[in-house]
């Protein structure tokens, strides 16, 4: 199985600032990886595929990059709506999601 | 407009079963692959199932394989999760999701609402 390692597990924030989460894939996953942000009580909204591909009516200053076993997500100026739980997701081999990282004030 | 409604979460003891169905609409539902994912209350997103375009190709995660089946009917645009002998550690939000790609297990854009299941004496 491939194991998906985020971190940090919570981030604590201000609006504006710029915020980096990181995933880690325990063996190598190519670029396949996605980034959700969850709201509680909703289902994952998908922001990212294909580890850099930004979903349609996702705001820009969301950017994914990386390849093999290192990603990172970030969010150029944080906004009071991106305050949320964000996860990776590896469908390299069957799927996998990261523990989630908590962003929060 | 794409739409995807669960259904059949219940409370349910352990060792028992249940069927969950996901209603898929405004799309072209035999020409994607669907996933189902649960999340544990409090807790991360596991991925349980893949079903292919005409069902040649189906994935479970370790945890379900032998107790859960994945089935589709494309004639009602239905997606199933068959779960049997069903454990407290079942007990999650179920989401039937599907992929930006024709054939994908991940870059889930389009999720329902989700059902969920309790598993419990």
């Amino acid at each position: 199985d491939i194991q998906m390692t985020q971190s940090p597990s919570t981030l604590s924030a201000s609006v504006g600032d710029r915020v980096t989460i990181t995933c880690r894939a325990s063996q190598s996953i190519s670029s396949w990886l996605a980034w959700y942000q969850q709201k509680p009580g909703k289902a994952p909204k998908l922001l990212i595929n294909k580890a850099s591909t930004l979903e349609s009516g996702v705001p820009s200053r969301f950017s994914g990059s990386g390849s093999g076993t290192e990603f990172t997500l970030t969010i150029s100026s944080l906004q009071p709506d991106d305050f949320a739980t964000y996860y990776c997701q590896q469908y390299h081999l069957y799927s996998t999601f990261g523990q989630g990282t908590q962003v929060e004030i | 407009e794409v739409q995807l409604v669960e259904s059949g979460g219940d409370l349910v003891q352990p060792g028992g079963s249940l069927r969950l169905s996901c209603a898929a609409s405004g799309f072209t539902f035999s020409a994607y692959s669907m996933n189902w994912v649960r999340q544990a209350p409090g807790k991360e997103l596991e991925w349980v199932s893949y079903i292919s375009t005409s069902s040649t190709t189906i994935y479970y995660t370790d945890p379900v394989r032998g107790r859960f089946t994945i089935s589709r009917d494309d004639a009602t645009n239905s997606l199933y999760l068959q779960m049997n002998s069903l454990r407290a550690e079942d007990t999650a939000m179920y989401y039937c999701a599907r992929g930006v790609d024709l054939a994908t297990i991940g870059g889930l854009v389009y999720w329902g609402q989700g059902t969920l299941v309790t598993v419990s004496s």
